[in-house]
């Protein structure tokens, strides 16, 4: 079975600081990975998804996120946070054969002060 | 356009009681995912539906949670004999293609 690590659980950054947040995985065959997020009282949003191609994927908002396959990771990454940005973050992992079933890490919590 | 919807947003009910939890997926999407969330976690998989059939249950803890989707569209989530660690917030999302999963506003259950 799969799972997924993600070491940062509360993040505080000012506002135009860089940001990375870690998103591990554990896998033995090939899979998709996405990156969700969750603003206060909303609900689950995608921010991006890699399914095959090339290891750096862009997404809304000025994220991006890249895949590597040797270190079961996808960090999430944005040059300059804004304020906009507090919200949770989850990484997700599905095998790339079907089966449908998305498995989450626990989410880090970012805090952007203005 | 309209996304996933899941009523009530807000279940409270006693130890022991029975509760369902709808979730209306957006118009077209032939797959519909049940996650639960607990606090400080991630959502974790419960069940699949492809069409009216559940495609993969495994996600369910046990034999009183039971879900179904008669029609191929609106799917109903089912827990008997409610227990106080079934607390949670349940996430429904939808799919067209079985690639990117859209989720809804969750039903938040306090058993008390």
């Amino acid at each position: 079975a799969q799972s997924v690590s993600q070491h940062n659980h509360h993040v505080i950054l000012s506002e135009a600081a860089s940001l990375e947040l870690g998103c591990n995985y554990s896998y033995g065959g090939t899979v998709n990975l996405f990156w969700y997020v969750q603003y206060p009282g909303q609900h689950l949003q995608l921010l991006l998804k890699y399914f095959s191609g090339d290891p750096l994927v862009k997404g809304i908002k000025g994220f991006e996120a890249e895949f590597i396959k040797s270190k079961f990771s996808f960090n999430l990454r944005k040059p300059s946070v804004q304020w906009s940005d507090t919200a949770e973050y989850f990484c997700a992992v599905e095998p790339n054969f079907g089966n449908e079933k998305l498995t989450f890490g626990t989410g880090t919590r970012l805090t952007i002060i203005p | 356009g309209a996304g996933v919807s899941q009523t009530p947003s807000n279940k409270v009910t006693e130890k022991g009681k029975y509760v369902e939890l709808r979730c209306d997926p957006i118009s077209g999407h032939t797959a519909l995912y049940w996650y639960r969330q607990s606090l400080g976690q991630g959502p974790e998989f419960l069940i699949y539906f492809q069409g009216t059939g559940a495609a993969d249950d495994s996600g369910l803890p046990n034999d009183r949670f039971f879900a179904v989707r008669p029609e191929g569209s609106v799917s109903t989530l089912k827990i008997q004999r409610t227990e106080r660690g079934d607390s949670a917030v349940y996430l429904c999302a939808s799919s067209p293609d079985s690639e990117t999963q859209y989720f809804g506003p969750g039903t938040r259950l306090l058993v008390l």
